[in-house]
Formats: C-alpha cells, structure tokens, sequence
C-alpha cells in the first residue's frame, strides 16, 4: 500500500518551454501532497505544499509562477515549470500524505522522480 | 523549530558485518522521526518510523532504529549489511503537529564484498 507515482520519470526540453509533471496516490486519497527539488548528492528541499482543492503553500524563494501546482483530485497533483531554463535542471519528488489525525501523520510516501533536463 | 544532523555523510561496511547510520535531532515538541531510504536515480523508500510508541523500531529489510531522548538520537542499525543496502540514507524529523519534514544531509552507505 501507500504507493506514489510520477510522470514522466525523466524529461528533456528546450529552454523557453514548459513542462507537467504528475504525481498520483495510486492506493489512497491524499488531501496533501509536497513537491520537492533535490541537487546532486543534495538533500531535499521542500518547494510548495499542495491541498485539494485550495491554492499551493511554496516556501520562501520558490517562485509560484514559474512553477505552477495544480491539486485536481484527491489522487493527483501537478507540477508545472514555465518557460524552464538550464538552471531549471534538476531531480523533482513528490510526495503524498495520507488522512487521518493522530501520531504518524506526518508520514510521506515518495514518489519515484522526474528527472528534468533543460537545454 | 527543528532540526536533524547526520554525523557522517559517507559510511563505508563489509558485507555480512554491521550498520550504523547516526543520527541527532533537535525539537522543541516530541517529534516524530523518520529513515528513508534513496537508491540511485530513484524517490524516497520509508524505512521505518517512531511516533512515541516503542522506541526500539523495526523497519523492513532488517533495519531498525532506537529514539533515544536523554541523547536526542535515533542511529539507524542493522546486524549484517547486504551488497543491496548501498544507498542514501535521509534521518527526518517530524515535530509540532505540522505537515513539513526535515530532512538531514544524507548518509551515503557503501557496502563491500
């Protein structure tokens, strides 16, 4: 139980082009779901929170227009970056929280990645 | 506030002998503490968790994990290190009720016939 998957797994543009990225709770609902940006042998670094149904949370110094979050259902939320650049570049995880209150809530379930290359 | 540190970015066993990933934190709440688990080019694995039940943890693939607070710890062990352990380790740490997780720097384990 518990999976995440992400669409594509990697992804090579132009500069100047926007790309969707999917991420879907195969087995459970999540009302919240995370999208992380992580660096060659970095750790991750959280770039927005996403509720269903209400508009992104990003943190500080991730920019909501370049990329954009859309938490359709309950079992999807994509990731946009608009007019990508070089510097764009890097490894996207999402992540998915399954309801209920209680200790252990904050549990994430991953996703697999989406490589992203822009040219 | 809330914090985790790693204490060694790179860990380096012989197969069949010992594991140990350490990890501190720092919490102004009782936390909730995580191990994940990244192999390469792939997303996060949970390895186990601790929410203030037990705090000796067993996780999968024969991992487990002790919360220690007089020592504000929680080391990731396992008793005989297999050539697929080669990974990245993330410690993380949960605390205040809220939805965000902390991650550390990572500990790259490397495992050696």
């Amino acid at each position: 139980g518990a999976v995440v998957s992400q669409h594509p797994s990697w992804v090579i543009c132009k500069s100047g082009t926007s790309v969707k990225i999917e991420c879907r709770s195969l087995d459970f609902q999540a009302t919240t779901m995370f999208w992380y940006r992580q660096f060659p042998k970095q750790s991750l670094m959280l770039m927005a929170t996403s509720n269903e149904g209400s508009k992104a949370t990003y943190e500080q110094g991730v920019e909501k227009d370049k990329f954009l979050i859309n938490h359709a259902s309950l079992t999807l939320s994509t990731l946009t970056v608009t007019s990508a650049h070089p510097e764009d570049s890097s490894f996207y995880i999402c992540s998915a929280r399954p309801p209920g209150g209680g200790r252990g809530r904050e549990t994430q379930y991953f996703g697999p990645g989406t490589r992203l290359l822009v040219l | 506030a809330q914090s985790v540190t790693q204490l060694d970015s790179h860990v380096s066993v012989s197969e069949g002998t010992p594991v140990l990933l350490r990890c501190n934190y720092s919490s102004s709440y009782s936390p909730s503490l995580f191990w994940y688990v990244q192999h390469p080019n792939k997303g996060l694995q949970l390895l186990l968790k601790y929410t203030s039940a037990a705090t000796l943890v067993k996780g999968i693939n024969g991992f487990e994990a002790e919360f220690k607070k007089s020592e504000t710890s929680f080391h990731l062990t396992k008793p005989s290190a297999h050539m697929s352990d080669a990974a990245e380790y993330f410690c993380v740490v949960s605390a205040g009720g809220g939805n965000k997780l902390t991650f550390g720097t990572g500990t790259q384990l490397k495992v050696e016939l």
